[in-house]
């Protein structure tokens, strides 16, 4: 069984550009989380949705953070314009039924913002 | 505010040598998970804990839940260069659907 996908898994671009992020859950999984990973801040949750709909985004640094969910299938996380302080490495996971909340990470995408 | 605080920050220590890693809070956890990350990789998680003063063993590491369930501890045996990543605690929070992790451990085990 596939884990979770993402999507690219490096990404390098130039200030102010527009940056899109992908990612394929789970299959089943209801849960989806968008995280990111700094050495200073560690990891920190952006969003998360149930059922493609988004239930919590209070962790969205910012208006150029915006995530959606279009079916239980796909998830995308854009930046627009992005900044240097966005380079980090962005983590996808997703949840199913366990009620203990643990959750398959995906590769990650590491972004670089120049 | 739940926070899980992981110490050491870093461990560096050669092969064959045992380890404990811990995890602690202020706060009650229904459950705590272990995961490992190793580099360019997303975490794996490892073990969940759901009993305080529960002991789960996989291979090589000892994982334990505090009796008040505020705390764990992962303890390694013979390390092996393989055990290198970072070992991250979580926990969810009161509501339940979002995870807090710890700043994590990050383990270095020399040949």
């Amino acid at each position: 069984d596939a884990g979770v996908i993402q999507s690219p898994r490096h990404e390098v671009t130039e200030m102010g550009q527009e940056v899109t992020l992908r990612c394929k859950p789970i299959s089943g999984h209801d849960y989806l989380f968008w995280y990111r990973q700094t050495m200073m801040r560690g990891l920190e949750l952006l969003i998360y949705f149930n059922n493609n709909v988004p239930i919590d985004d209070s962790g969205m640094p910012e208006d150029r953070f915006s995530a959606k969910m279009p079916n239980a299938s796909f998830s995308t996380l854009k930046i627009q314009p992005s900044e240097p302080r966005d380079s980090a490495v962005y983590f996808c996971a997703s949840k199913g039924t366990s009620p203990y909340n643990e959750q398959f990470f995906g590769p990650g995408t590491r972004l670089t913002v120049l | 505010t739940q926070l899980l605080e992981q110490s050491p920050q870093f461990l560096s220590i050669q092969e064959g040598e045992n380890l404990t890693v811990y995890c602690n809070s202020s706060s009650v956890f229904s459950s705590l998970q272990w995961y490992r990350q190793e580099p360019g990789e997303g975490p794996v998680l490892l073990v969940t804990v759901v009993t305080g003063g529960e002991v789960k063993k996989l291979k090589r590491l000892t994982f334990q839940f505090g009796d008040a369930r505020k705390d764990s501890s992962l303890h390694i045996t013979a390390a092996q260069p393989g055990d290198t990543g970072l070992y991250l605690c979580a926990g969810p929070n009161t509501g339940g659907f979002k995870t807090i992790f710890g700043a994590g451990t990050r383990l270095f085990v020399k040949a």
